[in-house]
């Protein structure tokens, strides 16, 4: 079946520090990658997707390229800030015969806190 | 901007009682979804919603769990009879179709004593 997975957290950098979290998956056939970010108290918010191979999604200064060869999906921020502190998490959904189905698996979530 | 809402955000409930949780999903939505994140866990699927019926139902969502649209606003979560594993965050979520961004709620988390 298909799964997700994340690096271990929790995630502790100083401002301005690099970020990588990463994700790889198991899935038959093409999945949509997705990374979803959530602030404390709030939902789950989608920070960034791709939907094929070697698309790279972005938002908010966060990058993650839709790697088919090393089944991978790794988010990156070059300088992190303080209010990027929050929960990530990465997530697939399949598709079949060229329809996507709207169902989401997601990885277990990586924790991030930035100092100032 | 329009969200998704759920109600309450913290409930606590004695095993074996019945729960219902509620969403009101963002209104031109068709897409209805119910996840749940027991602590320390995964976000896991447990039942898509469209048209009036169920579409997808993980393993999880056994005879306990049921869902309803019951005014055309909300969509509710029931428990029929809670168990101490049903302590989890519960997030809905609503899409336009199935292919575009799910917007998910804030959540309510349960805790069964």
């Amino acid at each position: 079946g298909n799964s997700v997975t994340q690096m271990e957290g929790p995630v502790t950098l100083s401002e301005e520090a690099f970020l990588t979290i990463n994700c790889t998956y198991t899935a038959t056939g093409y999945p949509s990658l997705f990374w979803y970010v959530q602030y404390p108290g709030e939902g789950l918010q989608l920070l960034l997707k791709a939907t094929k191979a070697d698309d790279k999604g972005s938002n908010k200064g966060f990058e993650a390229t839709y790697r088919k060869e090393t089944t991978s999906f790794h988010l990156e921020k070059g300088s992190v800030q303080v209010s990027d502190s929050a929960v990530y998490f990465c997530a697939l959904r399949r598709r079949a015969g060229g329809t996507s189905y709207g169902k989401l698996t997601f990885g277990q979530g990586t924790i991030l806190t930035v100092h100032p | 901007e329009p969200e998704v809402t759920q109600t309450p955000s913290h409930q606590v409930t004695q095993m074996g009682q019945e729960v219902i949780l509620r969403c009101v999903p963002i209104s031109n939505h068709l897409y209805f979804y119910w996840y749940r994140q027991i602590l320390g866990q995964k976000v896991e699927f447990l039942v898509s919603f469209y048209n009036n019926e169920i579409s997808e139902k993980s393993e999880i969502f056994d005879d306990q769990f049921s869902v309803e649209r019951p005014d055309g606003s909300n969509f509710t979560l029931k428990i029929r009879s809670t168990k101490l594993e049903d302590s989890a965050m519960y997030f809905c979520a609503s899409s336009r179709a199935q292919n575009t961004e799910a917007f998910f709620g804030q959540g309510t988390r349960l805790t069964v004593v």
